[in-house]
């Protein structure tokens, strides 16, 4: 199975700030990756996918890039909606797998 | 406006049986593989098994292979997941997931429906 590794797996940020959460896929996965976003009580909501490519209805302060095997998340600039559990998943191979999530708390 | 409802969650014995449904409105239902995501309390989002758009091909995680049954019907534009030989570490939430032919994300969920697996 492909392990995705997620760090960290708790940050606290002010708003405004800028907010960096990485995952490292256990091989090869090019660029099938994905992010959500998940509050408390609520599904996950894509974010990004195919490790940069921003969904619809997506604020632009969100965006990803992928260095190897590396990929990264990051909000420009922190809202106060921004506040949730982010994961990432590859979707390269089944099992399809999640990081163990990112948990952005209010400093 | 895209719309998966889940239903079919509940209460049940080690050992027992359910039946999930997740009827999808507001997509080209036959455009979608659809998944099933669970969700035990407190952990993150785990993928349990798919089935492309035509029903044609399955795929299962190692966990609930041979317990679990995914199979749809395009005409009411719904998937399912039969679930035979419950085990308490069964007990989740339970999604359902779009993911189109064209792309490798799930790019819509349904609200979720518990399954609690406990005598």
């Amino acid at each position: 199975d492909i392990q995705m590794t997620q760090s960290p797996s708790s940050l606290s940020a002010s708003v405004g700030d800028k907010v960096t959460i990485t995952c490292r896929a256990s091989q090869s996965i090019t660029n099938y990756l994905n992010w959500y976003q998940q509050k408390p009580g609520n599904a996950p909501k894509l974010l990004i996918y195919a490790a940069s490519s921003l969904q619809s209805g997506v604020p632009s302060r969100f965006s990803g890039s992928r260095s190897g095997t590396d990929f990264t998340l990051t909000i420009s600039s922190l809202q106060p909606d921004d506040f949730a559990t982010y994961y990432c998943q590859q979707s390269y191979y089944t099992p399809l797998t999640f990081g163990g999530g990112t948990k952005v708390e209010f400093k | 406006e895209v719309q998966l409802v889940e239903s079919g969650g509940g209460l049940v014995q080690p050992g027992g049986s359910l039946r999930l449904s997740c009827v999808a409105s507001g997509i080209t239902f036959s455009d979608y593989w659809m998944h099933w995501v669970r969700q035990a309390p407190g952990k993150g989002p785990v993928w349990v098994s798919r089935i492309k758009t035509d029903g044609s091909y399955t795929t299962y995680a190692d966990s609930v292979k041979g317990r679990f049954t995914i199979f749809r019907d395009n005409a009411k534009n719904t998937v399912y997941l039969q679930m035979n030989s419950l085990r308490a570490e069964d007990t989740a939430v339970y999604y359902c997931a779009t993911n189109h032919a064209s792309r490798a994300d799930f790019e819509n969920w349904g609200q979720g429906t518990l399954v609690t697996v406990s005598s």
